[in-house]
């Protein structure tokens, strides 16, 4: 079965630590994606990943970076965690390959609920 | 910037009403439509999508969406619900000039009562 695997499903961490969440995907999937997913407000994309080493910013980048150094792992960064960064994050991965790439179904990890105190 | 609503944020039907959410997206071109479904405690999954073809679309568990291009609409319906379909269900859209990005909807939270 496919599988997007987060590292964490619940972290509690301080003002001002940094924070690491991964996401590792066993479908040899090009495009990693993370997202943040608060009530109401829907999932919102924070970055994505089309490549190894390639990034685009999303629709909320700020107080965030990514690391993709391997094809299967998509690292979320917080250099200076804030009480407005407790949320849920969702990873996701997606392939690019087919006649329609932008149709391909996202495949989303259980996501990792971190609390900022 | 693309975007994405759904105008009902919670919703509660009684077991073999008729289900229909609600969503509209911005982007007046090329565009593939999806709906979501997170059940309690399980990941996000696809519940159908649209990219080309009959605007009317089924899906699983008895779930059909139709994209309305004039209406730049793609409702999710199902004619009798069950206690089962208890979920938030998301609609997200992808724009040809978006790549590979998806833009998702606020998510509507439905209660079936047994």
């Amino acid at each position: 079965d496919v599988k997007v695997t987060q590292s964490s499903r619940y972290l509690v961490k301080r003002t001002g630590e940094k924070v690491f969440l991964e996401c590792v995907q066993d479908m040899d999937h090009e495009n990693m994606f993370w997202y943040r997913q608060d009530p109401g407000l829907g999932l919102r994309l924070i970055y994505f990943s089309y490549d190894v080493k390639m990034k685009e910013k999303g629709d909320i980048p700020e107080g965030y970076s990514v690391s993709r150094e391997k094809k299967e792992r998509f690292s979320l960064i917080l250099e200076s965690a804030s009480t407005n960064q407790t949320s849920m994050y969702l990873c996701a991965s997606s392939s690019s390959q087919g006649a329609h790439p932008g149709a391909n179904v996202l495949t989303f990890g259980a996501g990792s609920r971190l609390t900022v105190l | 910037a693309q975007s994405v609503s759904q105008h009902n944020h919670h919703v509660i039907l009684s077991e073999a009403a008729s289900l229909e959410l609600g969503c509209n997206y911005s982007y007046g071109g090329t565009v593939n439509l999806f709906w979501y479904v997170q059940y309690p405690g399980q990941h996000l999954q696809l519940l159908l999508k649209y990219f080309s073809g009959d605007p009317l679309v089924k899906g699983i568990k008895g779930f059909e969406a139709e994209f309305i291009k004039s209406k730049f609409s793609f409702n999710l319906r199902k004619p009798s619900v069950q206690w089962s379909d208890t979920a938030e269900y998301f609609c997200a859209v992808n724009s040809d000039n978006a790549g590979n990005m998806l833009t998702f909807g606020g998510g509507t939270r439905l209660m079936v009562k047994p």
